[in-house]
């Protein structure tokens, strides 16, 4: 079974702090690893996915096989990074459905 | 961008109606069609698969009956809430794929918020 797990309900940093936002997944295949993204009344939307090993909005995320985590990073937060942040996977390959995790809340104070 | 939109934004039924909320890409076509289902301060939870032109896929423990799905066009699906109950109250949301890309990107709609009453 899929399954995705984001361990921080709420991450809590001043402006400026480093930012890491925890990830971890469980499935027996090759897993594709999404990031998205859910800003105050507006809609989901991508944030970044690990084929595509860029960097969006100054975040990141490496997959790490080994450790089955997608952990999301971004050295200096800033305030309008405050949002719930969904981590989300899928099997690889056609369109197949997204499996989200319970959400990560970052509040970044100025 | 790709747009997703859905109607109603917002509705509230009395318990034992049905109510029906429309998802639609506005500027591509999307063979395939996710609905889910948000409760307050939860994870969205994948309840159907939509595919255009033939029967929805639907995920362990939602009931078939109860959420018709119908996605009739390469720019619409419905959900459908028949003999809705107060506990069906939630917010729904739908995303859509682009047929013409390779993308693995899903376009959330903006999610229609259901009270039953």
């Amino acid at each position: 079974a899929q399954r995705v797990t984001q361990p921080e309900k709420l991450l809590s940093v001043f402006k400026g702090a480093p930012v890491e936002l925890k990830c971890n997944y469980s499935y027996s295949g090759s897993p594709e690893l999404f990031w998205y993204v859910q800003y105050s009344r507006q809609r989901l939307q991508l944030l970044l996915r690990h084929i595509s090993r860029e960097s969006i909005k100054g975040f990141t995320a490496d997959l790490n096989k080994g450790e089955t985590s997608f952990h999301l990073k971004k050295p200096f937060a800033q305030e309008e990074d405050s949002a719930m942040y969904y981590c989300a996977l899928s099997k690889k390959g056609g369109f197949q459905k997204l499996v989200f995790g319970t959400g990560t809340r970052l509040l970044v104070s100025p | 961008g790709a747009v997703v939109s859905q109607h109603p934004s917002w509705v509230i039924c009395k318990s034992g109606t049905s109510v029906k909320i429309e998802c639609r890409s506005l500027d591509f076509q999307a063979t395939t069609m996710f609905w889910y289902r948000q409760f307050p301060k939860q994870s969205l939870m994948l309840m159907a698969t939509s595919n255009e032109g033939s029967k929805a896929t639907y995920e362990q423990g939602v009931e078939k009956d109860k959420f018709l799905i119908n996605h009739a066009s390469l720019t619409l699906s419905t959900l459908t809430v028949t003999s809705a109950h107060p506990e069906d109250s939630s917010f729904y949301i739908c995303s859509a794929r682009d047929v013409d890309t390779l993308s693995y990107e899903q376009y959330f709609g903006p999610g229609t918020r259901l009270t039953v009453t």
